[in-house]
C-alpha cells in the first residue's frame, strides 16, 4: 500500500521568511509519480508540480522550489520569501506505477499561515 | 478550457433525502475521479473511471453512494439516503491518462446534511 505522511500538521511564518514543508512517501513500487498541491482558503485544489521516480533533478520556479530525495523517500517544498499568499493547505501526493496506478493517494496536507 | 466544472458548489439538504453532485470533466480527458475530503479522513479516492466504465469503486463507503457516467462529459454521485456523516467536500478530477500528469480538479461541491 502507499503512504504519503506529512508530519507538519501546521506552520506559521512571518512574511519574507523561507519555509519548507516536509513530505515523506511509502511505496514498494520502483515507478511512481509524486506531486504537490495547494488548496487555497476558496477551496479548490490548485496542481504545483510533479515529479516522476526517475527524475532526482530538483525544480525551482520562482519563489517555489522542490528537493525530491529517493534514498530518504522525501520530497520536500520550499517557499522563498513567503507571503500573505503563500496562505494556504498544501498537500503531496503520491500515484504508484504498479497495480494501483492511477489511484492518488494524499498526504494530510500542511496548514501554512503566513503573518504580514 | 473552462476545466473540470462541478455543479452545484454548496448542498445543503436534510437527513433521509437524496443527493446528487454532477461533474462535467474536460474534454478529451479519458479518466474521471470522486474524491471526498472530509477533517477526519482528509482526500479519499471513492471511485474513478476510464473511458466512461467504472474501475476502481472500492472507495466508495456504502451502498448508499452510487456513481455513473452515461458519457463522456458528464458524471453523477449520488447520496441515497444522506446521512450527517456524508457532510464533506466532493471533488471531481479528470485526466488524459492514469494520473501521471497529475489530476485536474474542480472546485468541490460543498455538502452538508442536516
Amino acid at each position: 500500500a502507499q503512504k504519503v505522511t506529512q508530519a507538519q500538521t501546521e506552520i506559521s511564518v512571518v512574511e519574507k521568511e523561507d519555509v519548507t514543508l516536509d513530505c515523506v512517501y511509502e511505496t514498494r513500487d520502483t515507478t511512481y509519480y509524486l506531486f504537490w498541491y495547494k488548496q487555497p482558503p476558496s477551496g479548490e485544489l490548485v496542481f504545483l508540480i510533479r515529479r516522476n521516480s526517475f527524475d532526482e533533478q530538483n525544480e525551482i520556479s520562482g519563489r517555489y522550489s522542490w528537493n525530491f530525495q529517493k534514498s530518504t523517500s522525501s520530497f520536500n517544498f520550499t517557499i522563498t520569501a513567503s507571503q500573505v499568499v503563500d496562505s494556504a493547505v498544501y498537500f503531496c501526493a503520491l500515484i504508484p506505477g504498479g497495480t494501483s496506478y492511477g489511484k492518488l493517494t494524499f498526504g494530510q496536507g500542511t496548514i501554512l499561515t503566513v503573518h504580514p | 478550457d473552462a476545466g473540470v466544472i462541478q455543479s452545484p458548489r454548496h448542498e445543503v439538504t436534510e437527513m433521509g433525502q437524496e443527493v446528487t453532485l454532477r461533474c462535467k470533466p474536460i474534454s478529451g480527458h479519458d479518466y474521471l475521479f470522486w474524491y471526498r475530503q472530509t477533517m477526519m479522513r482528509g482526500l479519499e479516492l471513492l471511485i474513478y473511471f476510464n473511458n466512461n466504465v467504472p474501475i476502481d469503486d472500492s472507495g466508495m463507503p456504502e451502498d448508499r453512494f452510487s456513481a455513473k457516467m452515461p458519457n463522456a462529459s458528464f458524471s453523477t454521485l449520488k447520496i441515497q439516503p444522506s446521512e450527517p456523516r456524508d457532510s464533506a467536500v466532493y471533488f471531481c478530477a479528470s485526466s488524459p491518462d492514469r494520473g501521471r500528469y497529475g489530476y485536474t480538479f474542480g472546485s468541490g461541491t460543498r455538502l452538508t446534511v442536516v
